[in-house]
């Protein structure tokens, strides 16, 4: 069964440092993986995916299929960056969404 | 930039009662989906919806649940009696079309507090 496993609950930086955001899925066949944000009192919104490989608010992320893995990063952490990111992966089809338990992150000044 | 509506945005509602959410996808979607999430746990898939017919469903998702799309613009959630543990946030969620690289559009959520 597809897995996406985020290991870490809480990251706190300062603001200027470097951030990565860890996610590791397991899935059988060929992954689509996404990168979902939740601002404080907000909704869940697309940060990016990596079909796209484009970057999104200065973050990135890479696929790793040898490590299975699709960590987010970002150089120089903002403190807007602060919220819940969630990794999800798609199981084809009809394209459900399974998603990762979230990490906080929280950029102090 | 179209989004994707859920009313109410809070339910509170008595154990063994009939609960309806609704959502309201964007408007030339035409997969959409349910979601929850128990407080303090991870985002759950509950169901997808294509072409008037349950696509795929959870586990969840049992008999007590359903899905509909009265006209063409509703997507309702129903729980016909609720239990304390089906209190959650419920997210609503529409994409253009199904299959890969298809991104799915978020409602606010619904938070349902059963009693």
């Amino acid at each position: 069964a597809q897995r996406v496993t985020q290991p870490e609950k809480l990251l706190s930086v300062f603001k200027g440092a470097p951030v990565e955001l860890k996610c590791n899925y397991s899935y059988s066949g060929s992954p689509e993986l996404f990168w979902y944000v939740q601002y404080s009192r907000q909704r869940l919104q697309l940060l990016l995916r990596h079909i796209s490989r484009e970057s999104i608010k200065g973050f990135t992320a890479d696929l790793n299929k040898g490590e299975t893995s699709f960590h987010l990063k970002k150089p120089f952490a903002q403190e807007e960056d602060s919220a819940m990111y969630y990794c999800a992966t798609s199981s084809g089809g009809y394209n459900k969404l399974i998603f990762g338990a979230g990490t906080r992150l929280a950029v102090h000044p | 930039e179209p989004e994707v509506t859920q009313t109410p945005s809070h339910q509170v509602t008595q154990m063994g009662q009939e609960v309806i959410l609704r959502c309201v996808p964007i408007s030339n979607h035409l997969y959409f989906y349910w979601y929850r999430q128990i407080l303090g746990q991870k985002v759950e898939f509950l169901v997808s919806f294509y072409n008037n017919e349950i696509s795929e469903k959870s586990e969840i998702f049992d008999d007590q649940f359903s899905v509909e799309r009265p006209d063409g613009s509703n997507f309702t959630l129903k729980i016909r009696s609720t239990k304390l543990e089906d209190s959650a946030m419920y997210f609503c969620a529409s994409s253009p079309a199904g299959g890969m690289s298809q991104p799915q559009h978020f409602g606010d959520g619904t938070r349902l507090s059963i009693l």
